[in-house]
């Protein structure tokens, strides 16, 4: 497709349980980020991948977040032993990076809502 | 359904009105900064953005101004339409690329 898509649009799960979200990224976009989003608020940074790493991780609350982009165009968020504050959208953004220049325009996917009971 | 309207700052205007949703930003590092939209329900879409060499930029029915003594942005958008009603976010970056949020104002337009 055109633009950045996200699996599951919605997803239910109870405390406790291991969640993955998915983010397919505009084809030939280098830049990838996750942030999470909760109700009321602005998205929150969590994660940003330059091709298949992690160039930061800053934002992710704790160890129970992890996200991979293994061949550097999907990405996973995986959250572990999730918790009811882990309630949000999670949104996901592709944006095409030159070097030395800001990341620019940002390509937002409609989000993944996460609930967790 | 629920919105990420709710508890926000609210702008309500009339159809044909000018809008100027404000924003203040605390990073003075910050040296590039985005305006995005977001309507109910989806992510937030690029509008314009502006860099920190700039006082002012225009696009269509917006215009973004940068006040760097304050650290304060603002968005005007010309003879406001139904559908510009959305939360609308500033964000700033500096060196690290990575786009930092504003908590939004919600734009409400009244045919």
């Amino acid at each position: 497709g055109a633009g950045v898509s996200q699996t599951p649009s919605n997803k239910v799960t109870e405390k406790g349980k291991y969640v993955e979200l998915r983010c397919d990224p505009i084809s030939g976009h280098t830049a990838l980020y996750w942030y999470r989003q909760s109700l009321g608020q602005g998205p929150e940074f969590l994660i940003y991948f330059q091709g298949t790493g992690a160039a930061d991780d800053s934002g992710l609350p704790n160890d129970r977040f992890f996200a991979v982009r293994p061949e550097g165009s999907v990405s996973t968020l995986k959250i572990q032993r999730t918790e009811r504050g882990d309630s949000a959208v999670y949104l996901c953004a592709s944006s095409l990076w030159l070097a030395g220049i800001e990341a620019g325009e940002l390509f937002f996917g409609e989000g993944s809502r996460l609930t967790v009971l | 359904g629920e919105s990420v309207g709710l508890h926000l700052p609210t702008l309500s205007v009339q159809e044909g009105d000018n809008s100027i949703i404000n924003c203040a930003y605390s990073n003075s590092a910050s040296d590039y900064f985005i305006w995005y939209k977001q309507e109910s329900g989806k992510g937030p879409q690029f509008i314009i953005d502006i860099r920190s060499n700039m006082d002012k930029r225009q696009g269509q029915r917006v215009t973004v101004l940068l006040n760097k003594t304050v650290k304060h942005l603002s968005l005007q958008i010309a003879a406001t339409q139904p559908g510009d009603s959305a939360v609308y976010f500033c964000a700033e970056s500096g060196g690290s690329y990575i786009p930092t949020f504003g908590r939004g104002t919600s734009l409400i337009v009244h045919p």
